[in-house]
């Protein structure tokens, strides 16, 4: 099946320092990635949608400066959480659509910030 | 936009047990609805899905119905098992491709008590 690459799977940083999450597609073409944020028992929040060659589109709230996104092939989207603050810490889900296949998500990245 | 209501937030059941999530969603246009699995840190899985032109879909011991002149999906676990103990959430779109994205709503904890 479908398989959603997702690094790194745990991080740790400190405050002010920015990191970067990788999402890849390994068996498909993703034409759209979408990035979410889940804090602990909450749900997936969408932060951004990203399509393949176009700026991403931003969920209200979420800062598009601090939270960069680049999905600059079909198989490849990255997000760059910049001067990171101890409040980013969560973890972040990517997932990723191509043609009219059911949602493939990858396997998390917990962010942990001091 | 689509806002997505699920309930319960916590259901514990005996093994062997059935148990039954709901959701509601506001959106007349969405038209697919997926059940994820998601285990503790790890990323959500898709168990089930159905398409607003079927009103009942079942997978072994897995079954969701969907009431779209109300509204709802319901998730139906028949013969529950220790290892279904996990966090479910629904989720709402237009359509499962064409870039379009899930509103999910808030998890549910399942708990299959011995």
């Amino acid at each position: 099946g479908a398989v959603v690459s997702q690094h790194p799977s745990r991080v740790i940083c400190k405050s002010g320092t920015s990191v970067k999450i990788e999402c890849r597609s390994l068996d498909f073409q993703a034409t759209t990635m979408f990035w979410y944020r889940q804090f602990p028992k909450q749900s997936l929040m969408l932060m951004a949608t990203s399509n393949e060659g176009s700026k991403a589109t931003y969920e209200q709230g979420v800062e598009k400066d601090k939270f960069l996104i680049n999905h600059a092939s079909l198989t490849l989207s990255t997000l760059t959480v910049t001067s990171a603050h101890p409040e980013d810490s969560s973890f972040y889900i990517c997932s990723a659509l191509g043609g009219n296949s059911p949602l493939h998500f990858g396997n998390g990245t917990r962010l942990t910030v001091t | 936009g689509e806002n997505v209501e699920q309930h319960p937030s916590t259901l514990s059941v005996q093994e062997g047990d059935s148990a039954v999530i709901k959701c509601t969603y506001s959106d007349s246009a969405s038209n697919y609805f997926p059940w994820y699995k998601q285990e503790l840190g790890k990323r959500p899985q898709l168990i089930i899905d159905i398409r607003s032109n079927v009103g009942e879909k079942k997978d072994q011991r897995i079954a969701v119905t969907l009431n779209k002149t109300a509204k709802h999906f319901s998730l139906h676990i028949t013969e529950t098992q220790p290892e279904d103990s996990a966090v479910y959430f629904c989720a709402a779109s237009i359509s499962a491709g064409g870039g379009n994205k899930l509103t999910f709503g808030t998890g549910t904890q399942l708990k299959v008590e011995l």
